[in-house]
């Protein structure tokens, strides 16, 4: 069965680096567009990122632009999420998901990472 | 910017029905999605493009959209269907999510 297991969250200080990873099973990453969602504590939803199926195109919400970074090893079927120059307001659980080739949907969640972004 | 606006909370009684809208500009040209999430948990999607639901989503979930709203309706509202409900959309190759809905069951 599909399943997203992400790792790789903990506690870092303001301007350093922290790479998440999500470990895809059930299915491969080279036929599914990946997306990365956060939430912070006790707030909404945020889209994050998404990696294309053909692991090339990718887009950013403003407020990660140039700092964060989607990838995935399709050898490894996993998923990344490569986040620096962190700030304070990054602090939230971060989700992987997958987008169902119907499209414009989320159909699989992970459990979520926590970041703590704290001096 | 593409945004979208879902009231903050709504409540109902058990067996009755209630709705939620969530509006945008140009969302008439978008597919929405809905998920549901309790706490602790991570999302589950109830509704997807407009008004298609996912195995094993119970039938009272449905979907409908028309000009710039998306509403997402429970029919026969259950206890266990108290949750924070979050729309979705796309704009230019990016998501919104909608504020989210706080859904108590009184």
């Amino acid at each position: 069965q599909v399943q997203l297991v992400e790792s790789g969250g903990g506690v870092v200080q303001p301007g350093r680096s922290l790479r998440l990873s999500c470990a895809a099973s059930g299915f491969s990453l080279s036929t599914y567009a990946m997306h990365w969602v956060r939430q912070a504590p006790g707030k909404g939803l945020e889209w994050v990122s998404v990696l294309w199926y053909n692991g090339l195109d990718h887009y950013y919400a403003d407020s990660v632009k140039g700092r964060f970074t989607i990838s995935r090893d399709t050898s490894e079927n996993t998923l990344y999420l490569q986040m620096n120059s962190l700030r304070v307001e990054d602090t939230a659980v971060y989700y992987c998901a997958r987008e169902p080739n119907t499209g414009a949907y989320l159909d699989f969640w992970g459990q979520g990472a926590l970041v703590t972004v704290s001096s | 910017s593409f945004e979208l606006t879902q009231p903050p909370s709504v409540s109902v009684f058990p067996g009755q029905t209630v709705s939620i809208a969530c509006s945008g500009n140009k969302l008439e040209n978008k597919y929405a999605s809905w998920y549901q999430q309790k706490p602790g948990q991570s999302p589950v999607v109830v509704i997807y493009q407009d008004n298609m639901r996912p195995s094993g989503i119970p039938e009272r979930f449905s979907g409908s959209s028309s000009g710039n709203t998306a509403t997402l309706t429970i029919s026969g509202t259950q206890a266990l269907d108290e949750a924070e409900y979050f729309c979705l959309a796309w704009d230019s190759g990016s998501g919104v999510f909608g504020g989210g809905t706080k859904l108590t069951v009184l």
